[in-house]
């Protein structure tokens, strides 16, 4: 059964602290890899979309890379505008879109 | 210039009533879904439509229907409201199922 699996689920950084977020997936077939912001009351804003081992992207502050198993996404020098809950999705075999999600990461970022 | 929008924004209700959200995009996109996110902010997808026709049924209670009258609308209808209904429910949209999914704004449903 795919499955994401998104540490820690809470994370505390004083700004500038560089980090990563890590997400561990097991899935038959991967189709790609979602990064996914999510602010307080709003829905998901998209990020990143990684498809192969090696393959990396980069928005301002974030990187995102990916491995056989693992996703990380590194916050290089973050601002308390970075605060948010960071989710993990996988898209496996079939035709339907279908995403499974972790649970998240909640980042907080102080001044 | 909303590229995925629902109604209502929040909906409180009592147990037993039928309620409905409307979901609607604006990006031409040939796919929708919904997805309920429980209190742990875990998301779950449970239906998605393509071009109007059913493509993923997770396995939610029947009480729950979807109903696409076109490609551009994705509307959730649930029957006989129950207090583990409540949580908040997004709609997205992708250009065909195997492109990037975009999310709406959510509709926080509370079953009193």
């Amino acid at each position: 059964e795919d499955q994401v699996t998104q540490s820690p689920e809470a994370l505390r950084l004083q700004e500038g602290e560089s980090s990563s977020l890590n997400c561990s997936y097991t899935v038959s077939g991967l189709r790609g890899l979602f990064w996914y912001r999510q602010d307080p009351g709003k829905g998901p804003e998209f990020l990143f979309t990684l498809y192969s081992a090696g393959e990396e992207k980069e928005k301002e502050r974030l990187k995102a890379t990916l491995t056989k198993k693992e996703s990380f996404l590194h916050i290089t020098a973050p601002k308390p505008e970075d605060s948010a809950t960071y989710l993990c999705a996988v898209r496996g075999s079939g035709n339907t879109g279908k995403l499974i999600f972790g649970q998240g990461t909640t980042l907080q970022v102080k001044p | 210039d909303t590229a995925v929008s629902q109604t209502p924004k929040y909906l409180v209700t009592q147990m037993g009533n039928d309620k409905s959200i409307k979901c609607e995009q604006n990006l031409g996109h040939d796919t929708m879904y919904w997805y309920k996110q429980d209190s742990k902010k875990f998301l779950k997808i449970m239906f998605s439509y393509n071009n109007k026709e059913l493509i993923i049924n997770e396995t939610v209670p029947n009480r729950f229907s979807p109903k696409s009258p076109d490609k551009a609308h994705l509307n959730l209808h649930i029957n006989s409201l129950e207090l583990g209904d409540s949580a908040v429910y997004f709609c997205a949209s992708s250009q065909a199922a195997a492109d990037t999914q975009y999310f709406g704004p959510g509709t926080r449903l509370t079953v009193l």
